[in-house]
This record gives C-alpha cells, structure tokens and sequence, in this order.
C-alpha cells in the first residue's frame, strides 16, 4: 500500500506568516490528492482537492500544489481562526490513506 | 442540502459486534462512493473502506479485512458499517464521509468499547 508521510508533524508561527505543510506519496499518485482541516471537537473540513483546485468556499490563502509524489498545502498568511489539524489524503485507489496530520499553532 | 446522518453513540463489550448507520439525503444517493473514517481520541484519520452505493462494491483498509462489513439500503439511501470482534482500541469516533474527496462527513458516532 502507498504511505502519505505529512511533515512537520506540528508547527507554530506567527499571525500573517507563511505557512507550509508538505505531504509525501510512497509512490505515484498523479494529483489525487485532498487537504483538509479539523478543528477539535469538529468535523474534518475539505480545503482543497485534486491537489490545487480550492473547495467552494475555502478561503483564498490556503493553496495546494504538487503531482506525482510531493504535495504542498499553503497558507500565505496564517490566522488565528487557522488553528487546527491538517491531514492529506490520496484517493487514487483504494486504501485511501490519510497523512498523519500537521498541528497549527499561533505563536 | 446534502446531508449524512448518523446513528447514535454505542457502548459495547470486547468481543461484540457495532452496525453504524448513516442516512443521506439531498443527493442521489447511488452516485458517490461513502467512506468510513475513524479517528480515536486524540489521534488521527484512519481510512476504514469504501463502498460503491450502486453496485454495493466494496473496499477496505487490510488492518480491517475480515472484521468490518460495509452495505447499504438504496431505498432508504443509508449505508452501514458493521465492525465485529471489537476491542478497547476500536473505541473512535466513526464517520460516513461522501466522495472520493470528501466536501460532506457525517456528524460521527462515538462508539465505545469497555467492559
């Protein structure tokens, strides 16, 4: 089975710094890849899927690239509201396994 | 609007069995795939399977094969998930989630696994 390694496994930054969360397939996934952010207590929340399109509604500083094996979540300028979990996940095929999640925090 | 509904928090005893339901509504309920996801306290998402609700095809993490049956209703769009030979770290939460990139998750359902 493919493993989706996220790294870091927790960070903490600034209000208005750029944040990068990157995700690593073991193989190949072309650009079936989601990101999605879980506030505690809460329901994951999908961000972004296909690797870079946006979901309805998802505010335009968080953005998603990569293809292949390397994928990065973005937010250009984080917010408090920002604090959370974030995880990827490939859905290629199936087992549709998620990374082990990134933990935001506010310095 | 589209929504999941999920069945109610359980408590069960190791080495019994959990059947979650999950009802949908406004979408057609044959034409996304439902996940089940779980995630334990404090931990992460674990992928559990997926099933096809129009073909009933199903698909499910090798950690789970053997204990955990996915299926479905059409007529009522629900799906379930039936886990079996439970044990202490089975106690999560457990989601339905639509999709192969999940915009919709049900509310989850605790279930708990104590003697």
């Amino acid at each position: 089975d493919i493993q989706m390694t996220q790294s870091p496994s927790s960070l903490s930054a600034s209000v208005g710094d750029r944040v990068t969360i990157t995700c690593r397939a073991s193989q190949g996934i072309s650009n079936y890849l989601a990101w999605y952010q879980q506030k505690p207590g809460k329901v994951p929340k999908l961000l972004i899927y296909a690797a870079s399109t946006l979901q309805s509604g998802v505010p335009s500083r968080f953005s998603g690239s990569g293809s292949g094996t390397d994928f990065t979540l973005t937010i250009s300028s984080l917010q408090p509201e920002d604090v959370a979990t974030y995880y990827c996940q490939k859905y290629d095929s199936a087992p549709r396994t998620f990374g082990q999640g990134t933990k935001v925090e506010i310095k | 609007q589209v929504q999941l509904v999920q069945s109610g928090a359980e408590v069960k005893k190791p080495g019994a069995s959990v059947k979650v339901s999950c009802k949908t509504s406004g979408y057609t309920f044959t034409s996304y795939d439902i996940n089940w996801v779980r995630q334990a306290t404090g931990q992460g998402l674990e992928w559990m399977g997926w099933m096809n609700p129009d073909s009933g095809n199903t698909g499910y993490a090798q950690k789970f094969q053997g204990r955990v049956t996915m299926t479905r209703i059409t007529s009522i769009s629900t799906a379930f998930m039936e886990l079996s030979g439970l044990t202490s770290e089975d106690t999560a939460v457990y989601y339905c989630a639509r999709g192969r990139w999940v915009p919709y998750w049900g509310q989850g359902t605790l279930v708990t696994v104590s003697s």
